[in-house]
């Protein structure tokens, strides 16, 4: 499974609250990422990180931030939860530098109400 | 981003090959071909990726068109663990370094 853990696993929260998810690897893995998939859809890039304090903006990063202070930890912050961001987030690893793989986290479900 | 083109849905047979067909005809010379699935309630997994030639893994085969307009992920036999919805997605970067772009992909059907 690539040691990726993803907390909380569930959330429910209301509009407005801020909100922040957590993905944590084990393996040293330079690239991180963060999608939202939401029902029947394919997952969407929210942000992506390519090392310690290096991120960059995926397709639908509007509403989210992104912070990367050390290599095993990613986390995706929504400052002002809104109901369209109900969803679930996948975060994902890339296997290696140059890697053809990347290897996805079980998933965190969050309802904004 | 090339775009790809997947039917919604496709049904099978337990132990039946199973053919699932993607088009990407403007595929650019560099774009990589990846294939991912996702189980019932699950993150995706990645099942094979390619570039030009036909590959061979333990989960599946990829043939690629000569031309790379379109590619074919090759379920040798089927089985009902196999049912998941199928992603055909291009990257410019080996692994989607700069992330991956999901369509809604194929749902694969198994029946007993």
């Amino acid at each position: 499974d690539a040691g990726i853990t993803q907390s909380p696993r569930h959330k429910v929260t209301e509009t407005g609250t801020p909100v922040t998810l957590r993905c944590h690897q084990t393996e040293n893995h330079r690239y991180m990422y963060w999608y939202r998939q939401d029902p029947g859809h394919g997952l969407r890039l929210i942000h992506y990180s390519y090392g310690v304090k290096d991120t960059d903006k995926g397709e639908v990063s509007d509403g989210y931030s992104v912070s990367r202070s050390k290599t095993e930890d990613f986390l995706l912050t929504l400052e002002s939860a809104t109901s369209s961001q109900t969803s679930v987030y996948f975060c994902a690893i890339r296997g290696w530098d140059g890697g053809n793989e990347q290897f996805f986290g079980p998933g965190t479900r969050l309802t904004v109400l | 981003d090339a775009k790809t083109t997947q039917p919604n849905s496709m049904e099978s047979n337990e132990e039946e090959p199973v053919h699932l067909p993607c088009n990407h005809s403007t595929i650019s010379g560099t774009d990589y071909i990846h294939w991912y699935r996702q189980l019932p309630s699950q993150g995706p997994e990645y099942v094979i990726h390619g570039l030009t030639s036909n590959v061979n893994n333990r989960m599946a085969s990829l043939a690629i068109a000569e031309d790379r307009k379109s590619s074919t992920l090759i379920l040798h036999r089927a089985t009902l663990r196999d049912a998941a919805v199928y992603y055909c997605i291009l990257s410019r970067e080996p692994g989607g370094a700069d992330g991956l772009t999901f369509g809604k992909g194929t749902h694969l059907i198994i029946q007993p």
